[in-house]
């Protein structure tokens, strides 16, 4: 019930392409889906948040689409860039509680 | 503000040996995370505080684990006795919610190794 899944596992893609990261959750009173960004050696951090009454939320080349009937959000990076290569987690918490599920983490390489 | 500070970065100790990883969160947090990361299990909370008191231990894989924050600029993981299966990276977080919204920052970590 606390589960986050995530997919794909890992992601290669062309320089200016579109880079798709794809979770999807059970719980449904989590309200709070937050994105976070990891390199190496470095702590994850907030790359881009949505609730759930908005579908899409777009930061710069970052987008969130979030789809509640089916319990699933995606991230989308367009135009993607070599230092758009880390590792990305989706997460959800609920209501008041503060602490974050965690999906499994993505491994994007973006290719010069 | 210099973000959430871990130490020590790296620690390599011997098995059976006690562990202590220290975490100072960002100055008017007031929530404080304990993170374990590894390839296989992903990040995993271990355990977290909302002004100094634990809230949430359940994460805390064993006895052999502890966690304090006796005030609200300082917190301790600590793990005795340490086995190589505790390799991992340890992360802190602290957050404070504004505007409808909580963010977590974490600190760069604590990377573990149990011979």
């Amino acid at each position: 019930q606390q589960q986050v899944k995530q997919s794909p596992q890992s992601l290669i893609v062309q320089k200016g392409g579109i880079s798709i990261i794809n979770c999807a959750y059970e719980n449904t009173a989590f309200d709070y889906f937050p994105w976070y960004q990891q390199f190496p050696g470095k702590g994850p951090a907030l790359l881009i948040a949505i609730r759930p009454d908005v579908s899409e939320k777009k930061e710069g080349r970052f987008t969130i689409s979030f789809n509640k009937s089916a319990k699933q959000f995606s991230l989308h990076i367009m135009d993607s860039q070599p230092g758009d290569s880390a590792t990305y987690f989706c997460a959800a918490s609920k209501g008041s509680a503060r602490q974050l599920t965690f999906g499994s983490g993505t491994q994007l390489t973006v290719l010069p | 503000d210099a973000g959430v500070i871990q130490s020590p970065r790296h620690e390599v100790t011997e098995m059976g040996q006690e562990v202590t990883l220290r975490c100072k969160p960002i100055s008017g947090h007031d929530y404080l995370f304990w993170y374990r990361q590894t390839m296989m299990r992903g990040l995993e909370l271990l355990i977290y505080f909302n002004n100094n008191v634990p809230i949430d231990d359940s994460g805390m894989p064993e006895d052999r684990f502890s966690a304090k924050m006796p005030n609200a600029s300082f917190s301790t993981l600590k793990i005795q006795p340490s086995e190589p299966r505790d390799s991992a990276v340890y992360f802190c977080a602290s957050s404070f919610w504004a505007g409808g919204q909580d963010t977590q920052y974490f600190g760069p970590g604590t990377r573990l190794t149990v011979l």
